[in-house]
């Protein structure tokens, strides 16, 4: 199985700052990479998909990049209700390994 | 509009079965996969496997093969999984899962309670 090492396991950053949360996986997933948000008590919400691709209805503070084993997602101009668990994903190899999430919280 | 209605949550025995279901409504059942995650208290998210509806095709991950049945239903637009031989290690909260480019619509999730 595609190992995903996701980091770091937690952030503490100020309103309006951009903060960079990073996954690494164990081989090449040729882009194939989603990032999904966690608020408590909800289920998983997908923000990327194919690394770079902005879901729909989702703010354009968020962006994606990376390509064979690095990929990042970045929140620029943090915002309150940002604060949540944020997962990556690869679907290029089955079974579809996820992350063990970031946890953001406001300082 | 799309949804995946699951369940209501669950308290079962040791050594119990537990059968749950997820409502898919506002598209095409048949055209999509449908994919079951478990989330632990305060852990990450793990993949059980998935169905195709439109054959019944399924693929589960390898701890999860004596574990889970996925099953889905078409005249009802209704995915379901079972977990049998429940022990505490399965507490934890269920997830099903619209497959897209990458995982596009989840259910609201469904707490599965194992205790005696």
């Amino acid at each position: 199985d595609i190992q995903m090492t996701q980091s770091p396991a937690s952030l503490s950053a100020s309103l309006g700052e951009t903060v960079t949360i990073e996954c690494l996986a164990s081989e090449d997933i040729y882009s194939n990479l989603a990032w999904y948000q966690q608020k408590p008590g909800k289920s998983p919400q997908l923000l990327i998909y194919y690394a770079n691709s902005l879901n729909d209805g989702v703010p354009s503070r968020f962006s994606g990049s990376g390509s064979g084993t690095q990929y990042s997602l970045k929140i620029n101009s943090l915002q309150s209700e940002d604060v949540s668990i944020y997962f990556c994903q690869q679907n290029y190899d089955s079974p579809f390994t996820f992350g063990s999430g970031t946890k953001l919280e406001i300082k | 509009e799309v949804q995946l209605q699951q369940s209501g949550p669950e308290l079962q025995r040791p050594g119990a079965s537990v059968k749950l279901s997820c409502k898919a409504s506002g598209y095409t059942f048949t055209e999509y996969y449908m994919y079951w995650v478990k989330q632990r208290p305060k852990q990450s998210l793990e993949l059980i496997g998935r169905i195709d509806p439109e054959d019944g095709s399924t693929d589960y991950v390898e701890k999860f093969k004596n574990k889970a049945t996925l099953t889905a239903d078409t005249s009802s637009n209704t995915a379901y999984m079972q977990l049998s031989s429940l022990t505490s290690e399965d507490t934890a909260t269920y997830f099903c899962a619209r497959g897209a480019d990458g995982f596009d619509y989840w259910g609201q999730g469904v707490m599965v309670t194992v205790s005696s």
